[in-house]
C-alpha cells in the first residue's frame, strides 16, 4: 500500500539559512498535518491543511509557512533557522471524509549546525 | 485544552509476557478518539491501534488491546505475548471528533521505552 513520503530524509543546514520540507500525502488523502519532534520528546502539532486551506495551526514560529498545493502535497518552509529547529518533521495525511486517523511519513532529520 | 499523561517513561517484559501501557487524558469534550502509535528506533510512527469514545467496546488489534475506561479519562494498551520486535517508544495519543470531519490535531502524551528482553 501507498504510504506518505516526505523529503528529502535528511537535511543538513547551517544557522540563518532557510529550508523546503516537501510531503506527499497517500493518494485520495486531503488532509496534511505537520508535527515537529525533538530529541527525546513527543511530537508537537505545527499546522494542518484540509483541501489546500489552512485548517489548523499550533506552535510554528511565524519564520515557518506552510502551504498545500493542488496535488494535495505540502511544503513547509522554514527561514532564519536556528540551532533549536534540529528535529524531526514528520508530515500525516487523513482520507477525504475520514480525519480521525492520521497516517504519518517517515520524517525529514534536520540538522541545524 | 487537552492533555495525555504517560505516566510511566520506561518498562521492560520478557518476551512472549504479557505488558500494559498506561495513559490518562483530560478533557471537558465527550467525542473524540484515541490511539496508541509504536516509533521504533528507525523514528518511523506506526499506528497500533484506534478507539472511538463513543464506542463502549475495547479495541483490539491482534495481540493488541486496550482498556478504555471514559469515566476515569483512562486508555492502556495491553501487549500479549511480546516479541522483540514490539521493543520501541509508544505513544498515546488524543485528537477531537467534530461530526466526523475534525480536522483534528493529535496530542501525544510523553510516550514509554517499552523494552522486550529474550
Amino acid at each position: 500500500a501507498a504510504g506518505v513520503i516526505q523529503s528529502p530524509r535528511h537535511l543538513i543546514k547551517e544557522k540563518r539559512e532557510t529550508a523546503t520540507l516537501k510531503c506527499y500525502p497517500i493518494p485520495r488523502h486531503d488532509t496534511v498535518y505537520w508535527y515537529q519532534q525533538g530529541p527525546g520528546q513527543d511530537p508537537q502539532f505545527l499546522i494542518s491543511f484540509y483541501e489546500k486551506m489552512q485548517s489548523d495551526k499550533g506552535s510554528i514560529p511565524d519564520r515557518f509557512s506552510a502551504q498545500q498545493f493542488s496535488d494535495y502535497h505540502s511544503e513547509l518552509n522554514m527561514s532564519s533557522l536556528e540551532l533549536g529547529d534540529s528535529a524531526l518533521y514528520f508530515c500525516a495525511s487523513s482520507p477525504m471524509g475520514a480525519t480521525d486517523t492520521q497516517y504519518f511519513g517517515p520524517g525529514t532529520r534536520l540538522t541545524v549546525l | 485544552a487537552q492533555t495525555v499523561t504517560q505516566s510511566q517513561p520506561e518498562m521492560s517484559v520478557q518476551e512472549a509476557e504479557t505488558v500494559t501501557l498506561s495513559c490518562t487524558y483530560d478533557t471537558s469534550e465527550s467525542n473524540y478518539y484515541l490511539f496508541w502509535y509504536k516509533q521504533p528506533p528507525s523514528r518511523q510512527m506506526i499506528l497500533v491501534i484506534r478507539q472511538e469514545a463513543y464506542k463502549q467496546q475495547n479495541a483490539t488489534e491482534n495481540r493488541f488491546s486496550v482498556n478504555f475506561q471514559k469515566a476515569a479519562k483512562s486508555f492502556s494498551l495491553k501487549i500479549s505475548d511480546s516479541q522483540l520486535g514490539d521493543t520501541a517508544m509508544y505513544f498515546c495519543a488524543f485528537t477531537l471528533n467534530a461530526g466526523g470531519t475534525s480536522y483534528g490535531k493529535l496530542t501525544f502524551g510523553q510516550g514509554t521505552i517499552l523494552t522486550v528482553h529474550p
